[in-house]
């Protein structure tokens, strides 16, 4: 069995400020790592993943995340955020010998303020 | 390109009812999953069906069930509905074959139970 741990609720920023978003997992197999963001009454979004090679991956809207093996994190960041920013993201882990089935954290809110 | 577009997306329905949620995955897409999102809470797996069967379910009791039909389209049924079955219910498409865990969301149907 997996879990992700997502180590802040709620992350508070000024516009234009860089941020780090953190994200811990736990698994006994190897995984695929996710990040999704929800906006507002929507669904999620895919907003990159780890699946194999470069450990440091680039998504959309300019957010990029690193995959450190031995820590078991992936954490995302974001040189320059936006008050569009503004939304819930949720880091998942999927087994990679299993089905598309994911294991999300519990979210942490992106609060960007002018 | 049409994507994963859920029905309805509320409603609002007493302790003892029973409900069945609609999802049409997107094109191409013979895997549909079917995830509970409780009120600031990450989303948690309930089951997956491909090619009309159920192959992998989350820790949800026997009242929730499922369906999918040829176009891969999809129900999830709650009987006996409890207060805690309060929710935003997401569903999930992806292409099947290899996994490569990327899901694509529909904005959900919100339940109320009173």
């Amino acid at each position: 069995a997996q879990s992700v741990t997502q180590l802040d609720s709620q992350v508070p920023v000024f516009e234009e400020a860089p941020v780090e978003l953190r994200c811990n997992y736990s698994s006994s197999v190897s995984v695929y790592l996710f990040w999704y963001v929800q906006y507002p009454n929507q669904g999620l979004q895919l907003l990159l993943k780890y699946l194999s090679g470069s450990t440091l991956v680039k998504g959309i809207n300019g957010f990029e995340a690193e995959f450190n093996k031995s820590q078991t994190s992936f954490h995302l960041r974001k040189p320059s955020v936006h008050i569009s920013d503004t939304a819930e993201y949720f880091c998942a882990v999927s087994e990679v010998a299993g089905y598309s089935t994911l294991t999300f954290g519990k979210g942490t809110m992106l609060l960007v303020s002018p | 390109e049409t994507g994963v577009t859920q029905s309805p997306t509320h409603l609002i329905k007493t302790r003892g009812q029973q409900v069945t949620l609609r999802c049409s995955s997107q094109s191409g897409h013979n895997t549909v999953s079917w995830y509970q999102q409780a009120l600031g809470q990450g989303p948690q797996f309930i089951f997956q069906y491909y090619r009309e069967e159920e192959n992998g379910r989350g820790n949800f009791p026997p009242r929730f069930s499922g369906l999918q039909f040829p176009n891969y389209s999809s129900e999830l049924n709650v009987n006996a509905l409890e207060l805690d079955d309060s929710a935003l219910y997401l569903c999930a498409s992806s292409p099947g074959g290899e996994n490569t865990g990327e899901l694509f969301f529909g904005e959900g149907s919100r339940l109320t139970v009173l």
